[in-house]
């Protein structure tokens, strides 16, 4: 089966850049997409197409995809960006979500 | 805007059924989304279910794919998830969402508020 590997966590410093990588077999050949998950709610999708942003997402969220590894950036850390962070990609007739990130701002 | 709303039993029984419904609202569930299903255990990470075409055309994760059922009434305008053979690893919160985009590139959003379903004795 395939398998998206991400760090258990991240800390970042208000107003620095948090990184967040996501591992697989060729997933440069692949699209990948990005979810923010908040304590108690529902994922948000804040990165799809490996660097495309919905409406309504801050600017500081952008995201790159070469080679093994797909990497979120969040550009100028807020406190309010501290969350879970899943990768998702499609592979063989299935879709695979990331182990998970939690993203911590000190 | 197009909005989601989970509902169906918290509670279920081992070696029983869960029965799970999706209202779409703000748009209707025959355009050119599919409409899937993830859940999430406590504490742990998301896992895809399954996704259905308003026409009734399903896809499954193979590692479910022997126990879930998907289904779609157009009329109502909702879509329905079955799971069957209960067991306690099927605990989740369970998350229903549009699955948007074409062509290789798919996402899920927006995502409904999610149901926890616990199966307990």
């Amino acid at each position: 089966s395939y398998d998206l590997t991400q760090p258990p966590s991240v800390s970042v410093s208000p107003g620095q850049t948090a990184t967040i990588t996501c591992s697989g077999d060729t997933l440069g050949k692949k699209y990948v997409s990005w979810y923010q998950q908040k304590p108690g709610q529902s994922p948000v999708l804040v990165i799809y197409g490996d660097n495309r942003r919905p409406s309504g997402i801050p600017e500081r969220f952008s995201g790159s995809n070469s080679g093994n590894r797909a990497t979120l950036t969040i550009s100028g850390t807020q406190a309010m960006d501290e969350a879970d962070y899943y990768c998702q990609t499609w592979d063989s007739n299935k879709y695979v979500f990331g182990t998970g990130t939690k993203v911590t701002v000190l | 805007q197009v909005r989601l709303q989970e509902s169906g039993p918290g509670l279920v029984k081992p070696s029983g059924t869960l029965s799970l419904t999706c209202a779409v609202s703000g748009g209707s569930i025959t355009t050119t989304d599919w409409w899937g299903w993830v859940r999430q255990p406590p504490g742990k990470g998301l896992e895809w279910i399954g996704e259905i075409f308003h026409s009734g055309s399903t896809r499954y994760n193979p590692s479910l794919k022997t126990r879930v059922t998907l289904s779609v009434d157009r009329s109502r305008n909702h879509f329905s998830l079955k799971v069957t053979s209960l067991t306690a690893a099927d605990t989740a919160v369970y998350y229903c969402a549009r699955v948007d985009g074409a062509g290789g590139i798919n996402w899920f959003d927006p995502w409904g508020q999610g149901t926890l379903v616990t199966v307990s004795s």
